[in-house]
């Protein structure tokens, strides 16, 4: 079984600084791990994910997320938030059928507002 | 960049009523999905599609729930008997890993 924990439901930052989201998971197996974003009234949308490769992973919008197994940890940061940046994040595992296709674990969200 | 849509963007139902949430998954794409995500709780799995049948589904989706992939472009959720407690927005998706997800379909049933 898989499990994630995002430790803060909601983050207030001020534009033009670091932006932290933190995340832990829990998995039986190798994870694959993810971030999405959901702006308001919008879909989810992918920002970046590892996939056993390289342990820091880049991503789109200046994000990036760095994959830690010692702490089982995929933790989120952007050096400088943009107001674009106010919308729910969430950290998912994903695990492989054995039939074919992934089941992916969500977090329960994090809520960033950015502060002009 | 390729997008799956889904249709309508919001639905309100009686109780007890059918409903088919519809979507049209990336063309080129093999696996299809369907979560949910009740307001104020996390997304959840519903179910997993994969050549024409049923690959994956979990313990809500119960025998009122059905998938379907009627032509070659759709791909649709149906609740049989709606319950107060199947409002939700329902998120379908398509891909292996890091899937797209559509928009939604915020259902509300009253």
């Amino acid at each position: 079984a898989q499990s994630v924990t995002q430790l803060d439901s909601h983050v207030s930052v001020s534009e033009g600084t670091p932006v932290l989201l933190r995340c832990n998971y829990s998995s039986s197996y190798s994870p694959s791990l993810f971030w999405y974003v959901q702006h308001p009234n919008k879909g989810l949308q992918l920002l970046l994910k590892y996939t056993s490769a390289a342990t820091l992973v880049k991503g789109i919008n200046g994000f990036e997320a760095e994959f830690k197994k010692s702490e089982t940890s995929f933790h989120l940061t952007k050096p400088s938030a943009h107001m674009s940046d106010a919308a729910e994040y969430f950290c998912v595992v994903s695990v492989t059928f054995k039939a074919a296709g992934n089941k992916l674990t969500f977090g329960g969200g994090t809520r960033v507002l950015v502060k002009p | 960049e390729p997008e799956v849509t889904q249709t309508p963007s919001h639905q309100v139902t009686q109780m007890g009523q059918e409903v088919i949430l519809r979507c049209v998954p990336i063309s080129n794409h093999l696996y299809f999905y369907w979560y949910r995500q009740i307001l104020g709780q996390k997304v959840e799995f519903l179910v997993s599609f994969y050549n024409n049948e049923i690959s994956e589904k979990s313990e809500i989706f119960d025998d009122q729930f059905s998938v379907e992939r009627p032509d070659g472009s759709n791909f649709t959720l149906k609740i049989r008997s709606t319950k107060l407690e199947d409002s939700a927005m329902y998120f379908c998706a398509s891909g292996e890993y890091g899937y797209t997800f559509g928009s939604g379909t915020r259902l509300t049933v009253v």
